[in-house]
């Protein structure tokens, strides 16, 4: 089974902190999705990466950054946290651009910043 | 604009059999997703449709009808697991996919 692992479930952060959320898969996926999910709202792309070292802007980039230095492991960066980040959080990944392309999620990282 | 239109939240009873309606608005099209998403975990993969018709996998079946930009996804034999957020999302013509905001189904014995 693909796994797609995120390191905390849970965090609580303050106003202004460096937020790092990792994800790290182990099926050799090229591709790899940070999304966030809100109630009431669908969810949202903030980057992804379908290479080593490659990034890419989704549809709500700003305040965050991504690192991909392995191709099993995606960060999410909050360089200053804020409260409109308070969020869950989910990475995905998948094997191919075209076709299917069936993502494979985390369990999410659930963000309070306070 | 894009859009994915579904309902918030439905209810069913065990046993029975739920059709969930998906409807969409995008610049193109590459394929449509189901996935379904129980509370606190992360979604699965349920179907995906990128011809006109019926797909069948079990007790869960996903129609699809390009022209009319609708999609639905039918539940049959309820079961008190089926309780979840089911999510619907197009792959556009660049090939992104665009989310709907989840149907919750309820199921009550």
């Amino acid at each position: 089974d693909v796994k797609v692992t995120q390191s905390s479930r849970y965090l609580v952060k303050r106003t202004g902190e460096k937020v790092f959320l990792e994800c790290v898969q182990d099926m050799d996926h090229e591709n790899m999705f940070w999304y966030r999910q809100d109630p009431g709202l669908g969810l949202r792309l903030i980057y992804f990466s379908y290479d080593v070292k490659m990034k890419e802007k989704g549809d709500i980039p700003e305040g965050y950054s991504v690192s991909r230095e392995k191709k099993e492991r995606f960060s999410l960066i909050l360089e200053s946290a804020s409260t409109n980040q308070t969020s869950m959080y989910l990475c995905a990944s998948s094997l191919s651009e075209s076709g299917a392309n069936v993502l494979t999620f985390g369990a999410g990282s659930r963000l309070t910043v306070l | 604009g894009q859009n994915i239109d579904q309902p918030t939240e439905m209810t069913a009873t065990e046993g029975a059999i739920v059709q969930i309606n998906c409807t969409y608005q995008t610049s193109g099209f590459n394929g449509l997703f189901w996935y379904q998403q129980h509370a606190g975990e992360a979604p699965t993969f349920l179907s995906y449709n990128v011809l006109d018709g019926l797909e069948e996998k079990g007790r869960f079946s996903s129609f699809l009808s390009r022209s009319k930009g609708y999609s639905y996804l039918l539940l049959k034999e309820l079961q008190m697991k089926d309780s979840a957020s089911y999510l619907c999302a197009v792959k556009d013509s660049n090939y992104q996919l665009i989310w709907g905001a989840g149907t919750k189904l309820i199921i009550k014995p």
